[in-house]
């Protein structure tokens, strides 16, 4: 079944430097959307991006789509300790019952060291 | 406020035990979720329900039945627990099914013993 896969699996940087990570995803998407996870925390929703669009913002976050190499990309500028979370791509899909649903990738662990 | 709660946080329980978590959302959403999420951090859908109708059942062992009695609250009752069923499961809800943003409940940590 389609589903995002993130890159890399774990990213450790100094705070202030910016984070990149990546996702690829299998089959035609409506939207992709990232979500963060603390330690011990359920996930947040951070960014919806479409299929039509190509970049969005949100404060220190921008997103990028890429539909013609089905991956897209998380930005997080000027990072801080505060960022050190999972991230997940997460992805349409479409159940045997064709009921719509959201499949999440593995997940890319960021640490960001004081 | 919060905005999906779930009940307890913590469940430790023997194999064999039969155990329910509780989820409530306060959003006023119409479609509400269960996840599963493994140690190495796999989230998989579970269940989805939508209005109270469940419209995703994803090829779940039928010990775990979800029960939801009006569109904000949303019961996982496991029977006969599994060593395998150690977890963390997540509710959440969104504003309808599809493709919305969804929000998520805090988790629930089950341990079977």
């Amino acid at each position: 079944s389609q589903q995002g896969e993130e890159d890399p699996q774990a990213l450790s940087i100094q705070e202030g430097e910016n984070a990149t990570m990546n996702c690829s995803y299998k089959t035609s998407i409506n939207n992709l959307q990232w979500y963060r996870q603390n330690s011990g925390r359920g996930l947040v929703h951070l960014i919806l991006i479409r299929s039509n669009e190509r970049e969005k913002h949100s404060g220190r976050l921008r997103v990028t789509l890429d539909t013609s190499k089905k991956s897209s990309s998380l930005l997080i500028t000027a990072s801080r300790a505060a960022d050190t979370a999972s991230y997940f791509c997460a992805t349409d899909a479409v159940t045997q019952g064709g009921s719509e649903k959201l499949v999440f990738g593995k997940g890319t662990k960021l640490t960001v060291n004081p | 406020d919060t905005a999906v709660s779930q009940t307890p946080k913590y469940l430790v329980t023997q194999m064999g035990n039969d155990k329910s978590i509780k989820c409530e959302q306060n959003l006023g959403h119409d479609t509400m979720y269960w996840y599963k999420q493994d140690s190495k951090k796999f989230l998989k859908i579970m269940f989805s329900y939508n209005n109270k109708e469940l419209i995703i059942n994803e090829t779940v062992p039928n010990r775990f039945s979800p029960k939801s009695p009006d569109k904000a609250h949303l019961n996982l009752h496991i029977n006969s627990l599994e060593l395998g069923d150690s977890a963390v499961y997540f509710c959440a809800s969104s504003l309808r099914g599809g493709f919305y943003e969804q929000y998520f409940g805090p988790g629930t940590r089950l341990t079977v013993t």
